[in-house]
């Protein structure tokens, strides 16, 4: 089954670029929409943007000018990075694979927090 | 591109039946078939308990049930457990190969 685990920085300062790996196992990501989405502590989920089929992408409006999601099919990995982060932007951040209209599977998470 | 609107907060007794509301417009919820829900417990990532409104994915129990009224979906748990104890989001296709999900319901069994 397929399986995706988050890494990267879990500090990064304001105005800086926050960057994150999301490495899929059990299963190629090509043909496949792959998902950022992410959490403020004690906060709702909200989705970043996804990628598809050797870089077709889209971005939650709200983020649009500072978000770029990209993929490496020949590492299985693809990517996150936020630009001009501030500390609204510190979270939880998940990678999820798209099942038909829904996100199935989820990674595990992993805090990131904006401070200097 | 709005969130959707849940309450904060659902309860219920072991046994009881409780009803959670995602409520959008006819640009998410109402319009298309895209509505899925997750549980997430403390310090874990989200889990699919319903998709496409109604489906359930396999080995999630049939206590757990979605439907849809016009803009507004719902998750009903059934037959409550200790172990339903958890927050819920909806989501929903929101046009424009974007996404939307709902503000969350904390859910605690009494």
């Amino acid at each position: 089954q397929v399986q995706l685990q988050e890494s990267g920085p879990r500090l990064v300062k304001p105005s800086e670029t926050l960057s994150l790996t999301c490495t899929v196992s059990g299963g190629s990501i090509s043909g496949y929409y792959w998902n950022w989405i992410r959490q403020p502590p004690g906060k709702g989920l909200e989705w970043i943007g996804f990628v598809y089929d050797r870089g077709t992408t889209s971005y939650n409006p709200a983020l649009k000018s500072r978000v770029t999601i990209s993929e490496d099919t020949s590492k299985n990995q693809f990517f996150l990075n936020l630009t001009s982060v501030t500390a609204a932007d510190t979270a939880i951040y998940f990678c999820a694979k798209h099942k038909g209209t829904a996100f199935d599977p989820w990674g595990q998470g992993t805090l990131v927090t904006v401070s200097s | 591109q709005s969130a959707l609107t849940q309450p904060p907060s659902a309860s219920g007794s072991p046994g009881q039946s409780v009803t959670i509301s995602c409520t959008g417009t006819s640009s998410d919820v109402g319009g298309y078939n895209s509505v899925s829900w997750y549980q997430q417990k403390p310090g874990k990532a989200p889990k699919l308990m319903i998709y496409e409104v109604t489906k359930r994915p396999s080995g999630v129990p049939d206590r757990f049930s979605g439907s849809r009224s016009g803009n507004t979906a719902s998750l009903t748990v059934s037959g409550l457990q200790a172990e339903d104890e958890a927050d819920y989001y909806c989501s929903s296709f929101a046009g424009s190969s974007s996404w939307v999900f709902g503000g969350g319901t904390k859910l605690t069994v009494l």
